[in-house]
């Protein structure tokens, strides 16, 4: 039953190997996003796709891309990891709630990326 | 600037006792306000959703409360159990027009329930 589904939920890399990481959900939600968290801090939005759209918040490292090949996927690939870049990766999918008149954002287990 | 702070950063208690988390925000303009279980190394899961006109929601033993005048909301958890233990955080949302809002998070309240 599970709705937004990330893989892998650990993650081990090399300093500067790519990586990618994956989200999958089964909502047929049109917003998909990835937030960054470390250790006790709140998640960062790192970027979002409403449908195809992709949007990039401004202080979001160009060491992170995305991609949405399809309504069900989205992937984080991190080109060069660096010792900094080791957290935990959120995504999240959203639908536009009409009777609140605002978002519903459902969160996946989320990956922990370790870089060593 | 949209901030969400809360209070306190960290709580003990103990297992059967009731807490209350507190939540301040500036946020505009203001669409709803969220609070979030965060179990360690997990994705957030929601709790409850209100949006301006709702003042109280309840989801079991967890009840929340919204001020919109004084922009204040707190969390309430009744006879805690010590699968409570989890980080709470309080997310509101800003809405600019369209269908995405930005969310602004706080950096929760780090519950702890001993037995």
């Amino acid at each position: 039953d599970a709705m937004v589904i990330q893989n892998p939920r650990y993650q081990v890399t090399q300093f500067g190997k790519p990586v990618t990481l994956s989200c999958s959900q089964t909502l047929n939600h049109n917003v998909m996003y990835w937030y960054q968290q470390k250790s006790s801090q709140a998640p960062k939005l790192l970027f979002h796709y409403y449908d195809k759209d992709f949007n990039n918040e401004a202080d979001t490292p160009d060491n992170f891309q995305s991609r949405r090949p399809n309504t069900s996927f989205c992937f984080l690939d991190i080109r060069s990891p660096g010792l900094g870049d080791a957290a935990m990766y959120l995504c999240a999918t959203s639908t536009w709630d009409r009777q609140r008149m605002g978002e519903t954002q459902y969160f996946g287990p989320g990956t922990r990326l370790l870089v060593l | 600037k949209n901030q969400v702070e809360q209070s306190p950063q960290s709580l003990i208690i103990l297992e059967g006792k009731n807490c209350t988390l507190q939540c301040n925000y500036t946020v505009s303009p203001f669409s709803n306000l969220r609070w979030y279980k965060q179990d360690t190394g997990r994705g957030p899961v929601s709790l409850t959703i209100m949006t301006f006109s709702e003042n109280t929601k309840s989801n079991g033993r967890y009840t929340a409360t919204l001020d919109a005048d004084t922009k204040q909301s707190s969390l309430h958890i009744t006879a805690s159990q010590l699968s409570d233990s989890a980080s709470y955080i309080c997310v509101v949302s800003a809405n600019y027009g369209g269908a995405t809002n930005k969310l602004i998070f706080g950096t929760g309240t780090l519950l702890a329930v001993q037995p």
